[in-house]
């Protein structure tokens, strides 16, 4: 089967940064996507991690380490409209979601 | 971006009745499509997975009879949801990926609500 595992919320305050674990344990493994959802809308795409290292896109950078099933998203400079649930997906030809991390950013 | 639409984004209907809903990508071919359904505050959860031309292949516990999936070109996907009940109230969302990337690109969801 497929587990995946993130934190169910974090807060943090306009500017800061936040970081969001990550961990897998799945059958397959293809590569890892983050996306990002609001509140009653569908994900839209961050980032898609395949080989380990950090790939850093503006404000917002994701790691990935295959030997230790680890994944991060590191959202830097925090600002309000950041405020959202972020999806860990693990690609095995069709995603596998964890259960997502409700991120508030508080002024 | 790729850009992955859906119709209706809001239906309410009566128990029983059937309810179509079509998915479009808009600037690329999307040789396979993706259905899922979203509960409250719960993660996205796969239904089937569509290939272009072929039968959709559902997860386990996804009735294929009352969930009917059709991919008849490379730009369109529709799921009807047949003799609709108030626990198929939900948020359904497809994604369509392309021949080359593994990225999966969402349209915008419809909330179904079965009275």
């Amino acid at each position: 089967g497929q587990n995946i595992d993130q934190p169910t919320e974090m807060t943090a305050t306009e500017g800061a940064i936040v970081q969001i674990n990550c961990t897998y344990q799945t059958s397959g493994f293809n590569g890892l996507f983050w996306y990002q959802q609001h509140a009653g809308e569908a994900p839209t795409f961050l980032s898609y991690n395949v080989l380990d290292g950090l790939e850093e896109k503006g404000r917002f950078s994701s790691f990935l380490s295959r030997s230790k099933g680890y994944s991060y998203l590191l959202l830097k400079e925090l600002q309000m409209k950041d405020s959202a649930s972020y999806l860990c997906a693990v690609n095995d030809y069709k995603l596998s979601f964890g259960a997502g991390t409700t991120v508030t950013v508080r002024a | 971006g790729a850009v992955v639409s859906q119709h209706p984004s809001r239906v309410i209907c009566k128990s029983g009745t059937s309810v179509k809903i079509e998915c479009r990508s808009l600037d690329f071919q999307a040789t396979t499509m993706f259905w899922y359904r979203q509960f409250p505050k719960q993660s996205l959860m796969l239904m089937a997975t569509s290939n272009e031309g072929s039968k959709a292949t559902y997860e386990q516990g996804v009735e294929k009879d009352k969930f009917l999936i059709n991919h008849a070109s490379l730009t369109l996907s529709t799921l009807t949801v047949t003799s609709a009940h108030p626990e198929d109230s939900s948020f359904y969302i497809c994604s369509a990926r392309g021949e080359v990337s593994d990225t999966q690109y969402f349209g915008p969801g419809t909330r179904l609500t079965v009275l």
